[in-house]
């Protein structure tokens, strides 16, 4: 079965600085999604980016990049210029679409702090 | 994206007693799933609801336990029967809107609390 492994339970940094949290998987599949939500206080998921398998390119949303490195099954979310909103619980997850399936493995989360 | 309502937004709820929770989307969506999320956890899912058939439920999940409809396009229910403080979570709808391999948007959330 996949698994989705976030090492860091809680983080913090300073506002305006870059911050970093890690994300490994398991998996024996070649083709698969990868995504980083938030979800703040208000418990609302809110989709941060996606990134598939068969792209070599790192996935890019504003402020928010990953950093993919497939062979090593690492998937990394980078947040620069941190601003205090962005303060939240952060899931990486994964999805085999094998079998039409759409299930999402999620990740322990990662509490981020934003010091002002 | 997708916008998705749930209600109730959040409930206590006496031991034994069911509550069934709605989700409703703005527009016809192609899947719909439901997501529980205990405490200080992550989310697992717990079954992807089927229009006009009967729900998929995932391993440990049971239809007696968690009975789920979704009589169209845009609107599914989630009941949660019977229920123990263990079932104390916040339980999500999510949505794919598009084609299949998709982004899965999610509902604002169902923070259930069983006394």
């Amino acid at each position: 079965a996949q698994t989705v492994t976030q090492s860091q339970p809680e983080m913090s940094v300073q506002e305006a600085e870059t911050v970093t949290l890690s994300c490994t998987y398991d998996t024996s599949e070649s083709d698969y999604y990868l995504f980083w939500y938030k979800q703040p206080p208000s418990r609302q998921m809110i989709l941060v980016i996606r990134q598939e398998a068969y792209k070599q390119q790192n996935a890019t949303e504003n402020r928010f990049s990953v950093n993919f490195q497939k062979a090593a099954k690492s998937f990394s979310l980078k947040i620069s210029d941190s601003q205090l909103g962005d303060a939240a619980m952060y899931f990486c997850a994964y999805r085999d679409p094998r079998g039409g399936s759409e299930k999402l493995v999620f990740g322990k989360g990662t509490k981020l702090t934003v010091n002002p | 994206s997708a916008v998705i309502s749930q209600k109730p937004s959040r409930d206590i709820c006496q031991r034994g007693t069911s509550l069934t929770i709605q989700c409703q989307v703005d527009s016809q969506v192609t899947m719909m799933f439901w997501y529980r999320q205990q405490p200080g956890q992550s989310l697992t899912l717990i079954a992807t609801a089927n229009q006009g058939s009967e729900a998929t439920y995932e391993s440990g999940f049971v239809i007696d336990k968690f009975p789920i409809s979704r009589p169209n396009l845009t609107f599914s229910t989630l009941t949660v029967s019977n229920m123990s403080p263990e079932d104390s979570s916040i339980y999500l709808c999510s949505v794919i809107r598009g084609r299949i391999a998709d982004t899965q948007y999610f509902g604002p959330g169902t923070r259930l609390t069983v006394l």
